[in-house]
């Protein structure tokens, strides 16, 4: 079975742009989490999606958002970045909420 | 304020030795999630536990409900253990918290 797969792994952009990620899980899984990881803050939760409904929501500013397609994968947006935006972006799936299965990240920088 | 403290930040262990890696949270939890994320970024979910005790192979984790506590341990650690370990916390309100990670490194 394919593991997590995250797109793309590398990306850079200016400040001010907008970027997208995508996430597909675990095929049959249909929870997804985003996180972002830096060295500053370590490892933070930005939302989880479960039946294309946004589940839960970490404390994060609006420019941040996410959405599920019917076949459970996920992408999600930031507007207007910021320098601080540059970090590791994690998504993780899960089959009825147990056991988080990770993605390799997409490593977003910031210019 | 973090709500999940991690302990130590850092340990080096010689190959062979006995490993305790400590979390402590502050409210009630619906489970407790260890992580093991190596260089290059790759994490692994190791165990979920909302209760007791779990085994896998060497590696052994425990919570104490009452206490807000968890602990990890590592039996006969090898060099290929070295890597981050992290706690992550789901409280009932359902909102995901991390510790700050503890970095493994075990000398051969």
């Amino acid at each position: 079975k394919a593991g997590v797969t995250q797109t793309p792994r590398y990306l850079i952009k200016t400040r001010g742009q907008q970027v997208t990620l995508s996430c597909s899980p675990i095929s049959g899984h249909r929870s997804v989490s985003w996180y972002q990881q830096t060295p500053g803050q370590g490892l933070q939760f930005l939302f989880e999606y479960f039946s294309e409904t946004q589940r839960n929501k970490g404390n994060f500013p609006g420019r941040f958002s996410g959405r599920q397609f019917s076949n459970s994968r996920s992408e999600m947006n930031v507007s207007t970045l910021e320098l601080g935006d540059s970090a590791l972006y994690l998504c993780a799936s899960t089959l009825g909420g147990f056991e988080q299965f990770f993605g390799p990240g997409t490593r977003l920088t910031v210019l | 304020k973090n709500e999940v403290e991690q302990s130590p930040q850092n340990l080096t262990a010689q190959e062979g030795e006995f490993i305790t890696i400590n979390c402590s949270y502050s409210v009630g939890i619906s489970a407790l999630h260890w992580l093991q994320q190596h260089p290059g970024g790759g994490i692994v979910s190791l165990f979920m536990l909302s209760s007791g005790k779990k085994k896998h192979g060497r590696l052994i984790a425990t919570i104490n409900i009452q206490e807000k506590h968890s602990s990890l341990h590592i039996t006969a650690s090898h060099p290929r253990d070295s890597a981050v370990y992290i706690c992550a916390v789901r409280f009932t309100g359902n909102q995901f918290y991390f510790g700050t990670g503890t970095s493994l490194t075990v000398i051969p």
